[in-house]
C-alpha cells in the first residue's frame, strides 16, 4: 500500500518570503501522479500543482513549483513571493496510474500561515 | 463551467439516525469519489463510482454506502450514525477516463452527530 508523509505539521513565514513544504511517499509503483492540494478555511480542496512520475521536468504553476526526486520518493512544494491568501492547509497526495479505479492517498497536511 | 456541488453544506444528526449526502460532479465527469476528513484520521478514501458502478471501496464499515445515477450525480448514505462519524465529507469528480488525471473537489458537507 502507498503511504504519504508530510513531516511539517505547521509552518509560518512572512509575506513575500519563499517557503518549501516537504512530502515523501512510499510506493512500489513505477507510474503514478503526485499532487499538492490547498485547503483554505472555506474547506474546498483546491488543486495547486500536479506531477506525472514519468516526466522528469518539475511542474510549475506561477509562484508554485515542485522539486520531484523520483529515486528519493520526494515531492516538495516551493511557494515563491508568498501572499496572505496562501494561508491554508496543504496536502500532498499520491495516485497510481491505472485504467481502473482511482483513489488519492493523502498525507496528514501542513498548516501554512503567511504573516503580514 | 460549474464546479462540484455538494449539498447540504451543514448537517446535524442524532446518533442512530441515517443521513444522505449529495454530490453533483462537473459536467462530463463520470468518476465521483468520496472522502472523509477528520482531525484525527485526516483524509480517508470512502469509495469511487464510475458509470454507476462502485469501482473501489475504502476501509469503512458497511454502514457507509453510496450510489451513482445515470447523470453521474452521486449520493452517499450513512446508516445508524455514531458520534465518530462526525466529519467533513468531501466529494470529488474526475475525467480520468478521458486522460485527465486529477480530481476536483466540492466544498464538502460538515456532518455533526450528537
Amino acid at each position: 500500500a502507498q503511504t504519504v508523509t508530510q513531516s511539517q505539521p505547521e509552518m509560518s513565514v512572512q509575506e513575500a518570503e519563499t517557503v518549501t513544504l516537504s512530502c515523501t511517499y512510499d510506493t512500489s509503483e513505477s507510474n503514478y501522479y503526485l499532487f499538492w492540494y490547498k485547503q483554505p478555511p472555506s474547506r474546498q480542496m483546491i488543486l495547486v500543482i500536479r506531477q506525472e512520475a514519468y516526466k522528469q521536468q518539475n511542474a510549475t504553476e506561477n509562484r508554485f513549483s515542485v522539486n520531484f526526486q523520483k529515486a528519493a520518493k520526494s515531492f516538495s512544494l516551493k511557494i515563491s513571493d508568498s501572499q496572505l491568501g496562501d494561508t491554508a492547509m496543504y496536502f500532498c497526495a499520491f495516485m497510481k496510474h491505472s485504467q481502473g479505479a482511482q483513489k488519492l492517498v493523502f498525507g496528514q497536511g501542513t498548516r501554512l500561515t503567511i504573516n503580514p | 463551467k460549474a464546479g462540484v456541488t455538494q449539498t447540504p453544506r451543514y448537517l446535524i444528526k442524532t446518533r442512530g439516525q441515517q443521513v444522505t449526502l449529495s454530490c453533483s460532479p462537473i459536467s462530463g465527469h463520470r468518476s465521483v469519489s468520496w472522502y472523509q476528513q477528520t482531525p484525527g484520521q485526516g483524509l480517508q478514501f470512502l469509495f469511487e463510482y464510475f458509470s454507476e458502478t462502485q469501482r473501489n471501496k475504502g476501509n469503512f464499515p458497511g454502514r457507509f454506502s453510496g450510489r451513482q445515477f445515470s447523470n453521474s450525480r452521486s449520493e452517499m448514505n450513512v446508516s445508524t450514525l455514531e458520534l465518530g462519524d462526525s466529519a467533513l465529507y468531501l466529494c470529488a469528480s474526475s475525467a480520468w477516463d478521458r486522460g485527465e488525471y486529477g480530481y476536483t473537489f466540492g466544498s464538502g458537507t460538515r456532518l455533526t452527530v450528537v
